[in-house]
């Protein structure tokens, strides 16, 4: 069954390094989102990407964050500064359509900022 | 965005079928109901989806009834590897989830 992958599975940095996280998403699908979930909280929505530009971003999702799909499988998250707060598991996803509510996630990718 | 409620917590035992209900008043026409999965320090995992009536998969099964005010999640037969938090979403344009709490299900044996 094919899958979404991530990398690293766990990241460990200094506050104000810089950190990339690293995603390939199902090869057929076009849609591509991140997710991150703060330890004992809900599951919550960052950006969300198609045709090569974002669609949608959340108000977590500030200048500190971007996204790109630099090549024609890996897709992106890179925070420029790392915050204490930016501790989390960050979940890639994708999805075939817009409009599916399917969407397919990673293992995630759990930052910890020292 | 359609507000969804369900209960914090639910307890089974194996073998047992569980019913997880969920509200969303505040539905929109074009709105999905969407159920997911989630295991400790795993992605989400998507499990059903259904507009109104019944829908079945080797899963689960959801009821919606007709006014879709509300959606229920029923697992037949649960084991303990079903023990994972559960949530209900109401899906729109645009895929962007909102996930709630969801449903701590614990499956005892």
């Amino acid at each position: 069954e094919p899958e979404v992958t991530q990398t690293p599975s766990h990241q460990v940095t200094q506050m104000g390094q810089e950190v990339i996280l690293r995603c390939v998403p199902i090869s057929n699908h076009l849609y591509f989102y991140w997710y991150r979930q703060i330890l004992g909280q809900k599951v919550e929505f960052l950006v969300s990407f198609y045709n090569n530009e974002i669609s949608e971003k959340s108000e977590i999702f500030d200048d500190q964050f971007s996204v790109e799909r630099p090549d024609g499988s890996n897709f992106t998250l890179k925070i420029r500064s790392t915050k204490l707060e930016d501790s989390a598991m960050y979940f890639c996803a994708s999805s075939a359509g817009r409009e599916t509510g399917e969407l397919f996630f990673g293992e995630g990718s759990r930052l910890t900022v020292l | 965005l359609a507000k969804t409620t369900q209960p914090i917590s639910m307890d089974s035992y194996e073998g047992q079928e569980v019913n997880i209900t969920c509200s969303h008043n505040n539905i929109a026409t074009n709105d999905y109901i969407t159920w997911y999965q989630q295991f400790p320090s795993q992605g989400p995992r998507f499990i059903i989806q259904g507009y109104k009536t019944k829908v079945t998969n080797e899963v689960a099964s959801l009821f919606i009834p007709a006014d879709r005010k509300s959606s229920t999640l029923s697992l037949p037969r649960v084991s303990l590897s079903d023990t994972a938090v559960y949530y209900c979403l109401v899906v729109g344009v645009g895929n962007m989830l909102t996930f709630g709490g969801g449903t701590r299900l614990m499956v005892k044996p």
